[in-house]
């Protein structure tokens, strides 16, 4: 079974902080995806790696930043941290096919 | 460019009605088509999905879909509703040869069944 997992499932953080949100994945994938989750809003993509050291922008990745380092590993960096910045935020990986795979999720507040 | 359309997000039906949650789609070439669910403070999983072949796509916990071309539908049935399939349904489309393996993602619809 393919396993992806987040390092928090809640956490919350002050305003102007710097966040780490960090993701695995266990199957050798070579892409994946950083999405936000917010009510009526659907998946809005963030930033996404299609391989080590490599990343694109997504729809919304103002305040946002990513890293690579090690194929399994992805990280969402928000450097200052706003309170708009409160939401779901998912973690997906895939294979060279069209199928993602989720982890559970970190809900994030900021206050 | 690609788009994806979920009617309604909200649909509530009776325990052991039929569940029908629509999901339509806009693509210039052939699609591969997703159904995900997440039920309350998890991720996704993904329920079916079609890339090519049979048109009818089964998928797990008695989940199925159509792919119709002319439509450009594919949406999601289930015949006998139960408690534990409220969750919230995720239609997306891709298609083939994106390299960038992005998929375009529905609003969601949130499945509320009535005991």
């Amino acid at each position: 079974d393919v396993k992806v997992t987040q390092s928090s499932r809640y956490l919350v953080k002050r305003t102007g902080e710097k966040v780490f949100l960090e993701c695995v994945q266990d199957m050798d994938h070579e892409n994946m995806f950083w999405y936000r989750q917010d009510p009526g809003l659907g998946l809005r993509l963030i930033y996404f790696s299609y391989d080590v050291k490599m990343k694109e922008k997504g729809d919304i990745p103002e305040g946002y930043s990513v890293s690579r380092e090690k194929k399994e590993r992805f990280s969402l960096i928000l450097e200052s941290a706003s309170t708009n910045q409160t939401s779901m935020y998912l973690c997906a990986s895939s294979p060279l096919s069209n199928t993602q795979y989720f982890g559970p999720g970190t809900r994030l507040t900021v206050l | 460019a690609q788009s994806v359309t979920q009617l309604g997000s909200h649909v509530s039906v009776s325990e052991g009605a039929l569940v029908l949650l629509r999901c339509n789609y806009s693509s210039s070439v052939p699609p591969y088509l997703f159904w995900y669910v997440q039920y309350p403070n998890q991720g996704l999983q993904l329920l079916l999905k079609y890339t090519t072949g049979a048109t009818l796509v089964k998928g797990i916990n008695g989940f199925e879909a159509e792919f119709k071309k002319s439509e450009t539908s594919f949406h999601l049935t289930k015949p006998s509703a139960h408690m534990s399939d409220a969750a919230e349904y995720f239609c997306a489309v891709t298609t083939h040869g994106d390299s960038n393996y992005q998929l375009i993602w529905g609003a969601g619809t949130k499945l509320i069944i009535k005991p």
